[in-house]
């Protein structure tokens, strides 16, 4: 089993600011990692997937980088809207595993 | 409106046995590859299992023998049988399409449901 190690757990933004969120694979999962926000109550929603792609209707502020073991979400300048938890997951083989989420709150 | 909807969640004693299934509308299940993804409650996500469109399935090792998933052509619905039910296994429990981007062959969960909730507890 692949095992996604995410973090910060918590990070503090204010709104307009850059919040970063890194996310580690224990092998290499080339760029086969995806990205998801939840909201409370809510589904999980597609945000990035082949580590850099947005999904269809994202905003651009939703960037993400990286491939191997090593890849990072960054929004650029938080929204109101964008406080939420959010998860990396790989896909690199059928066993998909979740990282254990990022909560990004407001400070 | 493409959309998928779970039921069959609920209060069931540990060793219990339940049904979840996940009604699918504005596309066919059996065209695409589906999965169970679970969430304890204040926990992160979980994947369980997944039904491909050729019909092999695949588990995680925390259910495997214990759950079976399945798929109904004629109902256009996805299910999972969960038997021998641990407290462990109380979660919020969303099926989700999984689709590949032909391009690049990168896989995403693009469409989900808004879960069903199984308590396991005596």
């Amino acid at each position: 089993e692949i095992v996604m190690t995410q973090s910060p757990a918590t990070l503090s933004v204010s709104p307009g600011e850059r919040a970063t969120v890194s996310c580690r694979a224990s092998q290499s999962i080339s760029s086969n990692l995806a990205w998801y926000q939840q909201k409370p109550g809510q589904a999980p929603r597609l945000l990035i997937y082949g580590a850099s792609t947005r999904a269809t209707g994202i905003p651009a502020r939703f960037s993400g980088s990286g491939s191997g073991t090593e890849f990072t979400l960054t929004i650029s300048s938080l929204q109101s809207e964008d406080f939420a938890v959010y998860y990396c997951q790989q896909y690199n083989n059928w066993l998909r595993t979740f990282g254990q989420g990022t909560k990004v709150e407001i400070k | 409106e493409v959309q998928l909807v779970e039921s069959g969640g609920g209060l069931i004693q540990p060793g219990g046995s339940l049904r979840l299934s996940c009604a699918a509308s504005g596309f066919t299940v059996s065209n695409n590859h589906m999965n169970w993804v679970r969430q304890a409650p204040g926990k992160g996500l979980e994947w369980v299992s997944v039904i491909y469109s050729g019909g092999n399935t695949y588990y995680a090792d925390s259910v495997k023998g214990r759950f079976t998933i399945s798929r109904d052509n004629s109902k256009n619905t996805l299910s999972v049988q969960m038997n021998s039910l641990r407290a462990e296994d109380t979660a919020v429990y969303y099926c989700a399409r999984e689709v590949v981007d032909v391009m690049t062959v990168d896989w995403y969960f693009d469409l989900w449901g808004r879960g069903t909730l199984v308590t396991v507890s005596s």
